[in-house]
């Protein structure tokens, strides 16, 4: 399958600071990439819907302002969590759609997630 | 909108039994059905996927089967081993649509 990128990892910041989080797809070009909250035990959350060269698609309940995301190739998409604060700590998982075949829906392909610690 | 039910949220099974995990889903619109599985710590991997021109498809010990006119899919693993154990998460799109809606998961425990 299609492999979807992540960096960094895991993170730990201070309250106040801001924290971007990288998403790549190495080996396809992706037109849409999707970001997602996980809590523990629980299923994802999408937070927004980003397509490349316009302007993200924030779900209902997620603040734009807080959450940036910036979608400037067919491979990367960023997510800069500004001003966090320790209820932002949480699993953030990205995820690029492959290209479509004919009227086909391309399939989402999952990064490996980032663990974001805010102290 | 969309909304996709997946039961069992927990399945224990012993190794070598078949495992089967059934979502619902509201939209008659959704024609695109994958499947996911997440270890802990670790993204969503796509296993295997089905679309709405086919009933069934199989990918080695895994399965999975859509049935239209109920609105119902379901995911089936058989010869379970200890390294299946995982969360997996059922999920619904349609083609004109952006959104995949998930369901809830369902924790598989395959005990050795």
């Amino acid at each position: 399958g299609a492999v979807v990128s992540q960096h960094p990892s895991w993170v730990i910041c201070k309250s106040g600071t801001s924290v971007k989080i990288e998403c790549r797809s190495l080996d396809f070009q992706a037109t849409t990439m999707f970001w997602y909250r996980q809590f523990p035990k629980q299923s994802l959350m999408l937070m927004a819907t980003s397509n490349e060269g316009s302007k993200a698609t924030y779900e209902q309940g997620v603040e734009k302002d807080k959450f940036l995301i910036n979608h400037a190739s067919l491979t990367l998409s960023t997510l800069t969590v500004t001003s966090a604060h320790p209820e932002d700590s949480s699993f953030y998982i990205c995820s690029a759609r492959y290209p479509p075949s004919g009227r086909a829906l391309g399939e989402q392909y999952f990064g490996p997630g980032t663990r974001l610690t805010v102290t | 909108g969309e909304n996709v039910e997946q039961h069992p949220s927990t399945l224990s099974v012993q190794e070598g039994d078949s495992a089967v995990i059934k979502c619902t889903y509201s939209d008659s619109a959704s024609n695109y059905f994958p499947w996911y599985k997440q270890e802990l710590g670790k993204g969503p991997q796509l296993i295997i996927d089905i679309r709405s021109n086919v009933g069934e498809k199989k990918d080695q010990r895994i399965a999975v089967t859509l049935n239209k006119t109920a609105k119902h899919f379901s995911l089936h693993i058989t010869e379970t081993q200890p390294e299946d154990s995982a969360v997996y998460f059922c999920a619904a799109s349609e083609t004109g649509g952006f959104k995949t809606i998930f369901g809830a998961g369902t924790r598989l425990f395959v005990k050795a």
